[in-house]
Order: structure tokens, then C-alpha cells, then sequence
């Protein structure tokens, strides 16, 4: 099992510029979560998905759109990248209920989006 | 103010010292407490989690939890330089969808030989 993948590992962006963030997990897990982490403010939620077709707000979305068509896939866009959004994104999946007795999230490995 | 406050160190510690980090929080609705550990250019990895006031020990690690006072803290006995990493607690609510998390800052670890 690869668990949770994320592409592209880096990014450069212009200010402007639009891109997404693909989230892959192999799991079966209902919950996915987009998180960014900056120096100084760990990990913050900016979106997060309970199931195949929703959605929902976390802490920090605005600037970010998020699309779960597939169980096992959650888009993060950037519609119009600022340089407040250089970060590291990581994504994560959970199951849910009874199957994560100890609310576990897997994270991938991180993407280092740099917007200039 | 942050519903959970770490101090982000960085803390260095010789091999074989005993390690103690700390997070204290402001909501009394967090009964879930984890611990990640997050590798350089890694993303995190669960290490701990408790859901009650007391200790929880797993090897070298004890997790400790005053629910009183607001206070979590990880124990790491006999220091490893393996054990060089960041160190995140993370809370949760008893209820609410999605299973969501509130992350500290991290305290970055780092053991010397």
C-alpha cells in the first residue's frame, strides 16, 4: 500500500497563477483533510472532506477550493496564488467511527509550494 | 490566544536524557490528546494518543494528561539521536464531524550524541 500520496512535490507560482494540489489515499478512508503548516503556526485545516462529494471549511480556507469526486482522491486548488500561500501543504486521510478508535490521520509527505 | 499553546524550542538534549514536552490548551471540550511525530521533510505520524486524565506509557514514551489544569506532556526516556524530530500535540472534541484535529506549533527535538 502506497497510503497517502501527494503530487507535485514542489511548485514554484507567480503571483496569479492558478494550480492544484492532488491528494491520493489507497486506504478506503471516508475523511480527507488538506492542512498547511507555516514557522510559528503548525498545522492548520483549510479544508476537509467526511465523504466522497463534500465538503467543508476548516480554519484558513479562503484562497482555497476543494473537490472530493472520488473516494479516494481530494483536489486543493489555487484559483489565484498570492505569495501568503507559500507554505507546505500536507494532506491526510482517517477512517471513520468504530474503524479509528484512535482518530488517526495518515498525512502524505508534503507538497513546498513557493508563490512569488 | 491559540486554543493550544507549545513552546516551538528548539530543545537539544545529550543521548540518553529524559525528554519532557509540553502543550497546554484553553478548551475544556478537547478530550481526545495525540501526539505526532514529524520527521524533517516528512509529514507527521501518530505517536501517542490518550483520552484520559493520567499516564499512557508505550515503550520509552509516556504520554501524561491533567484534564484539571489543562496540561499534556510526552516523556521520552533514554534519548535517541533517532528521536531528533518535531514534536506536535493535537486535540480533539468528543463529538463533531470529520474527526478533526486542533495541531500546536510543534516542538523541534533534537538529541546529540
Amino acid at each position: 500500500n502506497a497510503g497517502v500520496t501527494q503530487t507535485p512535490k514542489f511548485r514554484v507560482l507567480k503571483t496569479g497563477q492558478s494550480m492544484t494540489l492532488l491528494c491520493a489515499q489507497d486506504m478506503n478512508h471516508e475523511y480527507m483533510y488538506w492542512y498547511r503548516q507555516d514557522p510559528g503556526m503548525g498545522l492548520r485545516l483549510i479544508h476537509y472532506s467526511v465523504g466522497e462529494g463534500t465538503t467543508a471549511k476548516g480554519e484558513v480556507p479562503d484562497g482555497y477550493n476543494v473537490s472530493r469526486l472520488k473516494k479516494q482522491n481530494f483536489l486543493l486548488g489555487l484559483e489565484s496564488a498570492a505569495p501568503s500561500q507559500t507554505s507546505v501543504y500536507f494532506c491526510a486521510s482517517g477512517a471513520s467511527g468504530r474503524m479509528n478508535p484512535n482518530n488517526e490521520q495518515f498525512f502524505g509527505p508534503g507538497t513546498r509550494l513557493t508563490v512569488l | 490566544q491559540k486554543e493550544v499553546e507549545q513552546d516551538p524550542g528548539p530543545l537539544s538534549v545529550p543521548e540518553g536524557a529524559i525528554v519532557s514536552l509540553n502543550c497546554t490548551y484553553s478548551n475544556s471540550a478537547f478530550q481526545y490528546f495525540m501526539w505526532y511525530r514529524q520527521y524533517s521533510r516528512k509529514g507527521p505520524e501518530l505517536l501517542m494518543y490518550t483520552y484520559s486524565s493520567g499516564n499512557k506509557e508505550d515503550g520509552r514514551f509516556t504520554a501524561q494528561v491533567d484534564k484539571s489544569s489543562k496540561y499534556i506532556s510526552l516523556f521520552i526516556r533514554d534519548s535517541q539521536p533517532s528521536d531528533s524530530a518535531t514534536y506536535l500535540c493535537a486535540m480533539k472534541v468528543l463529538t463533531g464531524g470529520g474527526n478533526k484535529l486542533t495541531f500546536g506549533t510543534g516542538t523541534q527535538l533534537k538529541v546529540e550524541l
